[in-house]
């Protein structure tokens, strides 16, 4: 079963470009999620999205962009990248019910801004 | 304003003996507390959980605990194995909230052989 897959693993950025991290689950999951992880802190959560054609906000959106085409996809674009955008992203997906036990997350992606 | 906290960073425990990783929060609304686990360079998996209505939910060697009046919550683990050495994360929700999870800041347990 492959989850949740992000990609890429790894990448490097320069200050102003832009990039999308990819996101897929094959869980035919509702709920899908991108969260951030910064050293030594927790995950905080960037944007999320309940279904199809329907994406929000969450703690820390700004600077980036999602979009959900598809109940499987759910990419994150960063615009003009900044060094405070260094940072683990990982991606996260569940059915919604229960006690939140059924959220998955992929592996992570690790971003530098230089 | 963290809604979620661990007040300790790190942890080390002899092998066998028990480890207990705390968790307090703000906020009475939340429905469930989940405890994750992650290694390095890898996402975190779900470990255990439990709701709000009750005080102690056990699954093998873990066993979480909750105090609601204090707002803590509480993991242990026993006995410690090597294997055991991640990072634990504390987590809650609200169940009307779209399943977005609060994260504390972890706690990194080192087990010793």
């Amino acid at each position: 079963n492959a989850g949740v897959t992000q990609t890429p693993k790894f990448r490097i950025l320069k200050i102003g470009q832009s990039m999308t991290l990819q996101c897929t689950q094959d869980m035919n999951h509702n709920y899908m999620y991108w969260y951030r992880q910064d050293p030594g802190m927790g995950l905080k959560l960037i944007y999320y999205s309940v279904g199809a054609g329907i994406t929000d906000k969450g703690e820390v959106p700004n600077g980036y962009n999602v979009s959900r085409s598809t109940t499987e996809d759910f990419p994150l674009r960063l615009e003009l990248a900044a060094p405070s955008q260094t940072s683990v992203y990982f991606c996260a997906s569940t059915r919604g019910e229960g006690a939140g036990n059924t959220i998955y997350f992929g592996e992570g992606s690790w971003l530098t801004v230089v | 304003d963290q809604q979620v906290k661990q007040n300790s960073p790190s942890l080390s425990v002899q092998e066998g003996r028990i480890s207990i990783l705390n968790c307090d929060y703000t906020n009475s609304m939340f429905d469930y507390f989940l405890w994750y686990k992650k290694y390095p360079a890898e996402g975190p998996t779900f470990l255990i959980s439990i709701s709000s209505i009750k005080d102690k939910n056990e699954d093998g060697r873990f066993t979480v605990f909750l105090n609601k009046s204090a707002k803590h919550l509480s993991l242990h683990i026993v006995p410690s194995q090597p294997g055991d050495s991640a990072v634990y994360f504390c987590a809650a929700l609200r169940g009307d909230s779209s399943y977005k999870l609060i994260f504390g800041s972890g706690t990194r347990l080192l087990v010793r052989p």
